[in-house]
């Protein structure tokens, strides 16, 4: 089965530097989700991207997708301290019905 | 913001009980997933919903997890017995998929019910 994996999976930085993750996936995909977990509550999305897109922007956040190498990094510049939390990736087949695989997460911790 | 409401946000209770979460989807959502959290496995999705029809549920253990939509505001999911390996985060999310079989949507998380099992 198709799953995201993150890389790195821990990363820890300075408030005002730029945290990257990246995120590999072994199949085809319809779309490639990041979602942000802050400590003690629930996945918030973050932001989508197609499979025939190569970039998308929201905010500070930066996505990139190489359907070619199966994968994709997630850029936050500019971190602050509220950007501490897990990040995950997930991968949404094909065939629809919105269900997603989810990769084991990065874990960023933004020091003020 | 409309958010997804699961109910109870912790249980602690004895092996061989039976425990049972709930969850309230955002309205008009027509999907609704059901995903356990640990530190080992991460995120697994144990079942999911659309139009309260459950699509699949294999990841579901199926002697002891049962997972029911008794109408579109409501979704539980049922443990009996429980074991100590269950203790885990569960969480419930939503979401709305349009007729055409469109995926990309996103998905709408709650803050979980944190189990342990005893």
């Amino acid at each position: 089965s198709q799953q995201g994996e993150e890389d790195p999976q821990a990363l820890s930085i300075q408030e005002g530097e730029n945290a990257t993750m990246n995120c590999s996936y072994k199949t085809s995909i319809n779309n490639l989700q990041w979602y942000r977990q802050n400590s003690g509550r629930g996945l918030v999305h973050l932001i989508l991207i197609r499979s025939n897109e190569r970039e998308k922007h929201s905010g500070r956040l930066r996505v990139t997708l190489d359907t070619s190498k199966k994968s994709s990094s997630l850029l936050i510049t500019a971190s602050r301290a509220a950007d501490t939390a897990s990040y995950f990736c997930a991968t949404a087949f094909p065939w629809g019905n919105n269900r997603l695989a989810f990769g084991k997460g990065n874990q960023v911790v933004v020091i003020p | 913001d409309a958010r997804v409401t699961q109910t109870p946000r912790h249980k602690v209770t004895e092996m061989g009980q039976e425990v049972t979460m709930r969850c309230q989807p955002i309205l008009g959502h027509n999907t609704v997933f059901w995903y356990r959290q640990t530190m080992m496995q991460g995120l697994e999705l144990l079942a999911y919903f659309r139009n309260r029809a459950p699509l699949d549920d294999s990841g579901m253990p199926k002697d002891r997890f049962s997972a029911e939509m008794p109408d579109a505001t409501l979704a539980t999911l049922k443990i009996q017995p429980s074991e100590p390996r269950d203790s885990a985060v569960y969480f419930c999310a939503s979401g709305l998929v349009a007729m055409d079989r469109d995926n990309n949507q996103p998905q709408h998380f709650g803050d979980g019910t944190r189990l342990s099992i005893l």
